[in-house]
């Protein structure tokens, strides 16, 4: 059974620029959760997925991060324009349900300059 | 809110040392606590978890117990390898396994 698998692994973009990170869940997962951690600091969330609606994303940090899951299936999540700030490590997670075990990418790290 | 406290790194031992990572937490009620790992190259992993007090959490060799007085979850392994060596994150979670809160994460390096 293939993982959760997250698309770039990393990604250098200029300030002002455009990047979009994608999530591909564990098949038949309904549950898709997005986190990020900056800095080597901890590990934040950032949104929850229940199929294609967004069930809580008290943490994105501002309008400049758009997260997606058309079709309930892969979530992508843009973040138009980049700062400085927005450099870190992107994880994305799925779970069956919502109190079973929550499975992590790989993470993608992105790298604003 | 909820937050989550871990010693800081970098941890660095020799194999077959003891090893405590401390985690101590502040939350309200009772949230379920876990223990992830991250090893090289690799996703974060769900290493052990305990879901009430006094609860404990094993894997792999590595054992947590959920004190609620004290308000921590201590990750210990008795005998640790070369293999162990990743980063370690202590986690809470008020509703079973969403929205989690992460410590600030230890890097763990065992030398042979």
């Amino acid at each position: 059974e293939a993982g959760v698998t997250q698309f770039p692994s990393h990604s250098v973009i200029e300030k002002g620029q455009t990047v979009t990170l994608r999530c591909d869940p564990i098949s038949g997962h309904d549950n898709l959760y997005w986190y990020r951690r900056v800095m080597g600091k901890e590990i934040k969330f950032l949104l929850h997925f229940v199929k294609e609606s967004k069930q809580d994303e008290s943490g994105m940090p501002n309008n400049r991060f758009l997260a997606e899951r058309t079709g309930g299936t892969y979530s992508t999540l843009k973040v138009q324009p980049a700062e400085l700030e927005d450099s870190g490590v992107y994880f994305c997670a799925s779970s069956q349900d919502p109190n079973t075990e929550a499975f992590f990418g790989q993470g993608t790290r992105l790298t604003v300059v | 809110g909820d937050s989550v406290t871990q010693m800081e790194g970098p941890v660095t031992l020799s194999e077959e040392a003891f090893l405590t990572i401390n985690c101590t937490y502040t939350a309200t009620g009772y949230p379920s606590l876990f223990w992830y790992v991250q090893y090289p190259g690799e996703g974060l992993q769900l290493l052990l978890k305990a879901t009430k007090a006094d609860d404990k959490g094993s894997n792999k060799g590595f054992e947590a117990t959920y004190r609620k007085e004290t308000t921590s979850f201590h990750l210990e392994k008795g005998s640790v390898q070369v293999s162990d060596s990743a980063v370690y994150f202590c986690a809470l979670s008020q509703q079973g396994a969403q929205k989690l809160v992460f410590g600030q994460g230890t890097r763990l390096t065992i030398n042979p």
